[in-house]
């Protein structure tokens, strides 16, 4: 089973350029979530999703935009990439009911603003 | 609004010690309440979960029970392994009116020295 996957894992951006960190899952969750962490940090929300085509604002929205065409994926796009976004970005899927709730993580993009 | 407060790191333990990371909230309502664990290099995964008071959760020697009483749910082991070095995060889940809400803490550190 593949869960959550995150691509690239690593990348290194100039100030001022543009990215999309790519997110899809497999087991037709509606519910998917973008965290930024920072070193030393928890996460901090940036986006998430309740199902295709409903998107909403987290906590840190600024600089980033989503999309949410399909179930399975979910990307995060940087428009003017910035150095504050130097962080370590995490996807993430949840199952759904009263007593689930369990998050399936990505691996986590490691993105560098230079 | 709901928080979750962890214990402050790093903690370095010896193996074979007994751990507690202690993990307070507040929420409006009735959370389900999850500790997550981020090994070196990985995304975050479920360690444990307890959806109701006096639950307990347990995993891998681990445990944590909802304490609706004194608003906690802290993490234990009774003999930590180097293996169990990692980041440890607190969350809980509140759903209210259809809109669901996750929050973590700022995750502790944890490091077992041989």
């Amino acid at each position: 089973n593949a869960g959550v996957t995150q691509t690239p894992k690593f990348r290194i951006l100039k100030i001022g350029q543009s990215m999309t960190l790519q997110c899809t899952q497999d087991m037709n969750h509606n519910y998917m979530y973008w965290y930024r962490q920072d070193p030393g940090m928890g996460l901090k929300l940036i986006y998430y999703s309740v199902g295709a085509g409903i998107t909403d604002k987290g906590e840190v929205p600024n600089g980033y935009n989503v999309s949410r065409s399909t179930t399975e994926d979910f990307p995060l796009r940087l428009e003017l990439a910035a150095p504050s976004q130097t962080s370590v970005y995490f996807c993430a899927s949840i199952t759904e009911g009263p007593n689930t709730g369990e998050l399936f993580f990505g691996e986590g993009s490691r993105l560098t603003v230079l | 609004g709901d928080s979750v407060t962890q214990m402050e790191g790093p903690v370095t333990l010896s193996e074979e010690a007994f751990l507690t990371i202690n993990c307070t909230y507040t929420a409006t309502g009735y959370p389900s309440l999850f500790w997550y664990v981020q090994y070196p290099g990985e995304g975050l995964q479920l360690l444990l979960k307890a959806t109701k008071a006096d639950d307990k959760g347990s995993n891998k020697g681990f445990e944590a029970t909802y304490r609706k009483e004194t608003t906690s749910f802290h993490l234990e082991k009774g003999s930590v392994q180097v293996s169990d070095s990692a980041v440890y995060f607190c969350a809980l889940r509140e759903i209210n009116f259809g809109n669901e809400k996750l929050t973590f803490g700022t995750g502790t550190r944890l490091t077992i020295i041989p």
